[in-house]
């Protein structure tokens, strides 16, 4: 089925362990985009891509890793876990940089 | 930094009621969008307006772009419980979209 679908859908990790979260699109959208959503922030972007071997840095890039090496794909690595980053992930593509269509979010838990 | 600032942040009404959602900003945008997110998945695109001034539908819906293309609002006519969720607008910016603070909308029957 056409659509964005992230992995997992729950996690919960140790502190200091490295977290890959997944995210694939059978669009070939040109864009995709990491979001993180916590009450009291919003939706902050950690980073984005606008076309594979292409990424950038958004709001919040510290402590995680991207790669696109192929245009469906954007994993989302974080390198050491830590509490700081508890929060509920949401993964996006596009054809250009509005109209966004989103994943149904991982929640990822650090204790 | 631009920002989006939306009021209020949280709204709870009864079934049938009408309401407004506010979206501002002292930023200048090319285009707004409205999105809306259901308890555990991720944000859906309503609509996008883009002209100054611009008004759209969505059935029960109305969207209007301020004549300066720094605010937004949202009108919901007769609210239904399936209009339950958070309501976020978001800014087009200079390479990236701008999201909201959000607005917490809970309607009982």
């Amino acid at each position: 089925d056409a659509g964005i679908t992230q992995s997992p859908r729950y996690k919960i990790t140790e502190t200091g362990r490295q977290v890959t979260l997944m995210c694939h699109q059978t669009w070939s959208h040109s864009y995709m985009f990491w979001y993180r959503q916590d009450l009291g922030h919003g939706l902050r972007l950690i980073y984005y891509s606008a076309a594979a071997d292409i990424t950038d840095k958004g709001e919040v890039p510290d402590g995680y890793v991207v790669s696109r090496s192929k245009t469906e794909n954007f994993p989302l690595t974080l390198e050491s876990a830590t509490r700081s980053q508890t929060s509920v992930y949401f993964c996006a593509s596009s054809e250009s940089w509005y109209g966004y269509t989103f994943g149904s979010g991982t929640r990822l838990t650090v204790v | 930094t631009q920002l989006l600032e939306q009021s209020p942040q949280f709204l709870s009404i009864q079934e049938g009621e009408n309401l407004t959602v506010y979206c501002n900003s002292s930023s200048v945008f090319s285009s707004l969008q409205w999105y809306r997110q259901e308890p555990g998945e991720g944000p859906v695109l309503l609509v996008t307006v883009v002209t100054g001034g611009e008004v759209k539908k969505l059935k029960r819906l109305t969207f209007q772009f301020g004549d300066a293309r720094k605010d937004s609002s949202l009108h919901i006519t007769a609210a239904q419980p399936g209009d339950t969720g958070l309501y976020l607008c978001a800014g087009v910016g200079t390479d990236k979209l701008i999201f909201g603070t959000g607005t917490r909308l809970q309607v009982f029957p």
